[in-house]
């Protein structure tokens, strides 16, 4: 059973920086690409980032350059580093499993999310 | 970046109704375009992919049409287990983005 386990949400001021961990399981991790994805209390779903299985990257504009995602395959994980966070980051943070697959891709698995909070 | 529309944002039908939703692109994206169903405190759950290719265990009562710019996801018979938050999602180019989303709520 394929399985994806965020961790390490919180509250943590403006300015300040948090790392987050997906835990990966039921799937050979290293041959799919991974994806976070936020969402803003009462709001819709924004893309934050890829990570390719030969470790090519992509964000958009809104966290580029003060996020960075990362994987380590051989402990089966993903992971995001956000730095400067703003109350805008707000969010829960979902990791999730890229596909694709008879013309067309598709995130398949989500893990349930893991709450960041950027307050003072 | 693709700007994907959906409408309508909140959608009010009975048990039984047919309903569509639309989504629309700002630009083409072929049949790179997913829709995922979401229900309250829980994580978004894939529907179709490539426009109108069903995931595994997704019921036939739901279907999804179109290419290039113009997308539908239809339900034929709406369930009690079908009102939730439903999203368009275009797998054509980073950024990936989402529509902005629309819920479905019992008439």
């Amino acid at each position: 059973e394929v399985q994806l386990v965020e961790s390490g949400g919180g509250l943590v001021q403006p300015g300040g920086s948090l790392r987050l961990s997906c835990a990966a399981s039921g799937f050979t991790f290293s041959s799919y690409d991974m994806h976070w994805v936020r969402q803003a209390t009462g709001k819709g779903l924004e893309w934050v980032s890829i990570i390719g299985t030969a470790g090519d990257t992509f964000y958009p504009g809104s966290v580029k350059g003060r996020f960075t995602i990362s994987r380590e395959n051989a402990k089966n994980s993903l992971y995001l580093q956000m730095n400067s966070l703003r109350a805008g980051d707000t969010a829960v943070y979902y990791c999730a499993r890229g596909v694709c697959t008879n013309g067309g891709c598709s995130f398949d698995y989500w893990g349930q999310g893991t709450l960041v909070t950027v307050s003072s | 970046d693709i700007q994907l529309t959906q409408s309508p944002s909140f959608l009010s039908a009975s048990v039984g109704d047919r309903v569509t939703i639309t989504c629309r692109a700002s630009q083409g994206i072929s049949s790179y375009l997913a829709w995922y169903q979401q229900k309250p405190g829980k994580a978004p759950k894939l529907l179709i992919y490539a426009a109108s290719t069903f995931q595994s265990g997704v019921p036939s009562r739901f279907s999804g049409s179109g290419s290039g710019t113009d997308f539908t996801l239809t339900i034929s018979s709406l369930q009690p287990e079908d009102f939730a938050t439903y999203y368009c999602q275009q797998l054509n180019s980073y950024p990936l983005t989402f529509g902005g989303g629309t819920k479905v709520e019992i008439k």
